[in-house]
């Protein structure tokens, strides 16, 4: 069972780019969100997704699109990185909102 | 919005110490989650619960709904017990997202 799988790992992108955080679960869950992870503070939710076709914002939401067209997909993009967007990013999944979640393993992102 | 705190932010303990981690939040809630998060980033989900006591293991999970606090036990703690531990409520009453706690770092020293 691959579970969440969250790709890459690892980023380095220049002020400017853009670039696709992919997140993909098998486990056929309807729930899927999206987190940064900044140091000395909680996880924060930046879009999530109650199912195919239905996205919404969370916490800290500018800067990023997110797009649901199939149960198992939910990418997340970021439009012209800047350096307030390195974090690191998990993804999430789980059958509805406030059921156990499980993670990715997470993407570590810098922009310089 | 709720409000998440937990106490203590890091905490050191000698291997076989009882350890506790308390949470607590603003806003009446159906169920808390904890979850742990390993040196290596990596998180899991450990417990949901909404009311009482639940048990994995050497880790025991309370939760007192109308105090809105709930405490995360680790007994006869050990090294591999070194992480983060995460409290998670749902944003406001209801059917929202998650907010999480800023966590409770944990060595446990052999």
């Amino acid at each position: 069972n691959a579970g969440v799988t969250q790709t890459p790992k690892f980023q380095v992108l220049k002020t400017g780019q853009s670039m696709t955080l992919q997140c993909a679960q098998d486990m056929n869950h309807e729930y899927m969100s999206w987190y940064r992870q900044d140091p000395g503070m909680g996880l924060r939710l930046i879009h999530y997704s109650v199912g195919a076709g239905i996205t919404d914002q969370g916490e800290v939401p500018n800067g990023y699109n997110v797009s649901r067209s199939t149960t198992e997909d939910f990418p997340l993009r970021l439009l012209s990185a800047a350096p307030s967007q390195t974090s690191v990013y998990f993804c999430a999944s789980s059958l509805t909102v406030h059921l156990g979640a499980f993670f990715g393993q997470g993407t570590r992102l810098t922009v310089v | 919005k709720n409000e998440v705190e937990q106490s203590p932010q890091n905490l050191t303990a000698q291997e076989g110490e009882f350890i506790t981690i308390n949470c607590s939040y603003s806003v009446g809630i159906s169920a808390l989650h904890w979850l742990q998060q390993h040196p290596g980033g990596g998180i899991v989900s450990l417990f949901m619960l909404s009311s009482g006591k639940k048990k994995h293991g050497r880790l025991i999970a309370t939760i007192n709904i109308q105090e809105k606090h709930s405490s995360l036990h680790i007994t006869a703690s050990h090294p591999r017990d070194s992480a983060v531990y995460i409290c998670a409520v749902p944003r406001n009453s209801g059917n929202t997202p998650l907010v999480f706690g800023k966590g409770t770092r944990l060595s446990v020293i052999a």
